[in-house]
């Protein structure tokens, strides 16, 4: 059962307009979100986060925004620019239950190709 | 640089041979985790280490042992390696913070095995 779900595998946007990364989640024991990003022959890299407390969160061009009642959050790239062609993973974890080792549980991931 | 360093990078093994891939973290983390991915299935969970000393289970554990040998490092090994065992292995390592801290991963650049 994939407790972490990003629907869509691809994505292209033409450079300069607006990236929107979908990503649903079913474990309501989730309280901290996390987008990773990841190059060809690289590990992921962390890119932005938001905990259960909050709706948004911004870093730059990069905003997720999460809707609890829906279990859905969504990664905002605005402007897009060809960099930031890569694969992007949504990983969920349970952060503040004061036990466990903070397991991170990842979607399968959307590649974006931004257009120049 | 600090980081989470993997070797080897690239490895092609025989059905049944076994082999063991090293991780270190220079970070003073706590834990430590393994990471396989394979196309369309995201990044699963092998073998985790909460501390120095304890290690668990993740979701796709068989076929698999791991070895906390002290802070610094955390070792996957396949004892009789198969054809399914061919896949990308991610190492990461992660500090909690009791804050609004980042709850992310720091990954390696990653093992690329394949079982022929």
């Amino acid at each position: 059962d994939q407790q972490v779900k990003q629907n869509s595998p691809s994505l292209s946007v033409q450079e300069g307009r607006i990236s929107i990364l979908n990503c649903d989640y079913t474990n309501s024991m989730f309280d901290y979100f996390l987008w990773y990003k990841k190059y060809p022959a690289e590990g992921p890299t962390f890119l932005i986060s938001i905990s259960s407390i909050k709706d948004k969160n911004e870093d730059g061009r990069f905003t997720v925004f999460l809707n609890k009642s829906a279990k859905h959050l969504s990664l905002h790239i605005v402007p897009s620019q060809p960099g930031d062609s890569a694969v992007y993973f949504c990983a969920a974890t349970n952060a503040y239950s004061g036990a466990g080792s903070y397991q991170l549980t990842f979607g399968k991931g959307t590649k974006l190709s931004v257009i120049p | 640089n600090a980081g989470v360093t993997q070797t080897p990078k690239f490895q092609v093994l025989k059905t049944g041979q076994s082999m063991t891939l090293q991780c270190a973290q220079d970070m003073n983390h706590n834990s430590m985790y393994w990471y396989r991915q394979d196309p369309g299935m995201g990044l699963r969970l092998i073998y985790y280490s909460a501390s120095e000393g304890t290690t668990d289970k993740g979701e796709v554990p068989n076929g698999y042992n791991v070895s906390r040998l002290n802070k610094r490092e955390f070792s996957l090994r396949l004892e009789s390696a198969a054809p399914s065992q061919t896949s990308v292995y991610f190492c990461a390592s992660m500090e909690r913070d009791r804050g609004e801290g980042n709850y992310g991963y720091t990954f390696g650049s990653g093992t690329r095995l394949t079982v022929v």
